[in-house]
């Protein structure tokens, strides 16, 4: 079964400081893909970043990015120069061959003035 | 601006009661997906349909759950009876069978089941 673990419930990071939030997850497929969504209190859930599994190269949008290590099946986001607009929910999620969207626990994300 | 419309926003009912969320998912997109987010469980997936046929609903429990797609512009979940247990936000979401694509979110509806 496609699993997706987020281990860490809760991270607080110093605004303009840089935060990673951890994201493994369990397949037997070679192809697939990886996205990070954000969940501000608001409720809406925003597309982050996406990764193509068969892509070595990782993935970067301004100040987030990831570290997308295959073999290990692990996702992490960084967010880098954070700022206060950042404090949300994070969901790491993993889309199957057949579409299916799974998405992990979520890691709420508190930046500090 | 196109997004996925989600009614209500809000719902408060007694255990018993019969409760149908609804979903008008983007125009064009022929994925709809079922969520529950709760405080313990995360987004739990609970149906997903593409061409408005169920391809997964094994995270819903039969018993009480039940989804549909009359038609392309309207996804259903239906809870009956409703419990307490079941209060959480529900969300659908949309998007394109092309894997590489994001799926969009509605607002959600909190439900609650006193």
């Amino acid at each position: 079964a496609q699993t997706v673990t987020q281990s860490q419930p809760e991270m607080s990071v110093q605004e303009a400081e840089t935060v990673t939030l951890s994201c493994t997850y369990d397949t037997s497929e070679s192809d697939y893909y990886l996205f990070w969504y954000k969940q501000p209190p608001s409720r809406q859930m925003i597309l982050v970043i996406r990764q193509e599994a068969y892509k070595q190269q990782n993935a970067t949008e301004n100040r987030f990015s990831v570290n997308f290590q295959k073999a290990a099946k692990s996702f992490s986001l960084k967010i880098s120069d954070s700022q206060l607009g950042d404090a949300a929910m994070y969901f790491c999620a993993y889309r199957k061959r057949t579409g299916k969207l799974i998405f992990g626990q979520g890691t709420t994300l508190q930046v500090k003035p | 601006d196109a997004r996925v419309t989600q009614t209500p926003r809000h719902k408060v009912t007694e255990m018993g009661q019969e409760v149908t969320m609804r979903c008008q998912p983007i125009l064009g997109h022929n994925t709809v997906f079922w969520y529950r987010q709760t405080m313990m469980q995360g987004l739990e997936l609970l149906a997903y349909f593409r061409n408005r046929a169920p391809l997964d609903d094994s995270g819903m429990p039969k018993d009480r759950f039940s989804a549909e797609m009359p038609d392309a512009t309207l996804a259903t979940l239906k809870i009956q009876p409703s419990e307490p247990r079941d209060s959480a936000v529900y969300f659908c979401a949309s998007g394109l069978p092309i894997r590489n694509t994001e799926a969009f979110f509605g607002q959600g509806t909190r439900l609650t089941v006193v």
